[in-house]
């Protein structure tokens, strides 16, 4: 699976949306892009992902560039609750869906 | 529908002991896995399972078995505990179909310190 690369934190204001930027500069087209979360010590929760397009679903918004070498997870209204730790994943599609997570970024939502 | 179900949420062992990590979904899902986090860092695939009867190493299987039986159920068996087990156990389940990609649904993890 290709590595990923996103900033170990961000910041953001309450309300404001939050952007979440993730690099997969070595993806092939058979990999989807995953985001995770995980909120303090909980199981982590999936959030969104995608292929080529845009994509949109009650959660978030996942923006990819076109030659999908990065992507964005946009909160569009972020609350206290969302601050937690996302994680992007790239995944083969055939590769018996195992799950590589890698370090993440802390998303700290301030009020 | 309860979703992934990991018991215990809490356990102490002492080293040398052994133990099994209980994990249960009720979604018919073909796809179970067990991950590891320790403190600080990511979580890392410890053995994955794509359906009854069939299981697989992950990145970290050392000291670690499991089986599964069937559909619902994927248990983790620590066979002799040592302190660097001491970690957080996530189980997750997925629908599993070639070519196919899902979302994954996580336990609320078990809690395990080996003393």
């Amino acid at each position: 699976d290709a590595k990923t690369t996103q900033p170990p934190s961000m910041d953001c204001a309450e309300g404001r949306a939050a952007n979440l930027p993730c690099n997969h500069s070595t993806i092939s087209g058979n990999e989807y892009v995953y985001w995770y979360r995980q909120i303090h010590s909980q199981g982590p929760q999936y959030i969104i992902h995608g292929l080529k397009n845009n994509e949109t679903n009650e959660m978030a918004s996942l923006i990819i560039t076109e030659d999908r070498k990065s992507s964005t997870l946009i909160l569009p209204h972020a609350t206290l609750r969302d601050t937690a730790v996302y994680y992007c994943i790239v995944r083969h599609m055939e590769y018996g869906n195992k799950l590589v997570f890698g370090a993440g970024t802390i998303l700290r939502v301030k009020s | 529908n309860a979703g992934v179900t990991q018991t215990p949420k809490f356990q102490v062992l002492k080293t040398g002991q052994s133990m099994t990590l209980q994990c249960a979904q009720d979604m018919n899902h073909e796809y179970m896995s067990w991950y590891r986090q320790d403190p600080g860092m990511g979580l890392r695939l410890i053995h994955y399972s794509v359906g009854a009867g069939i299981t697989d190493q992950g990145e970290v299987p050392n000291g670690y078995n499991v089986s599964r039986s069937t559909t619902e159920d994927f248990p983790l068996r620590l066979l002799s505990a040592a302190p660097s087990q001491t970690s957080v156990y996530f189980c997750a389940s997925t629908r599993y179909r070639q070519g196919r990609n899902y979302g994954y649904t996580f336990g609320s993890g078990t809690r395990l310190t080996v003393v």
